[in-house]
């Protein structure tokens, strides 16, 4: 079955930039997503089809994909910006989230 | 404004079943792809189930396949998840998710969840 990996957890001072990736196999050849969740939140979307941003997410965010990795980046990442973060892409009409990743902004 | 909410969830014995619902409002339940997303404490999300638009075709993650059953009735705007021969491993934070226009907008609507617990 098709699995998508994302480190468990990363740490940005705030103002930095903030990386978080997700691999899988051929993953540029589809399309991906990216959710927020902050503790005791449904998740939020925040980046859909690779890099485009929905209406009222910041432009901090941005996201791209190519070859086995998707990539979702915060530009001056904020405390606010601490939360999970999933990755999301469709196989064979199945839906697929990563493992997600704790962003911790200190 | 769109508008999920999740019910039916409560703690039950292993073997046995339940029937969760989200209510939607804002939006036609049936123009959409309606997924169900859940969250095991402490864990990521594990996509559930989805139906197309107007009972369209219905997809279960291998997990699920043969236990639990999606479904909507689109002129009352809910959509339902029928879960049968429910596992200790099915405990989570069930959450009704819609899709945009097309897969690849992503879900770009959930509900709060509701706690399903199964346990002797």
């Amino acid at each position: 079955s098709y699995e998508l990996t994302q480190p468990p957890s990363v740490s940005v001072p705030p103002g930095q930039t903030a990386s978080i990736t997700c691999s899988g196999d051929k993953l540029g050849h589809k399309y991906v997503c990216w959710y927020q969740q902050r503790p005791g939140q449904s998740p939020k979307l925040i980046i859909y089809q690779d890099s485009q941003r929905p209406s009222g997410i910041p432009e901090r965010f941005s996201g791209s994909n190519s070859g086995t990795t998707a990539t979702l980046t915060i530009s001056g990442t904020q405390t606010v910006d601490e939360a999970d973060y999933y990755c999301q892409a469709w196989d064979n009409n199945n839906v697929i989230f990563g493992g997600g990743t704790k962003l911790t902004v200190l | 404004e769109v508008r999920l909410v999740e019910s039916g969830g409560g703690l039950v014995q292993p073997g046995g079943s339940l029937r969760l619902s989200c209510a939607g409002s804002g939006f036609s339940l049936g123009d959409y792809t309606m997924s169900w997303v859940r969250q095991a404490p402490g864990k990521g999300l594990e996509w559930v189930s989805a139906i197309g638009g107007y009972g369209g075709s219905t997809y279960y993650a291998p997990s699920v396949k043969g236990r639990l059953t999606i479904s909507s009735d689109n002129s009352k705007n809910i959509l339902y998840l029928q879960m049968n021969s429910l596992r200790v491993e099915d405990t989570a934070l069930y959450y009704c998710a819609k899709q945009g226009n097309y897969d690849s907008t992503g879900f770009d609507h959930w509900g709060q969840g509701t706690l399903v617990s199964v346990s002797s």
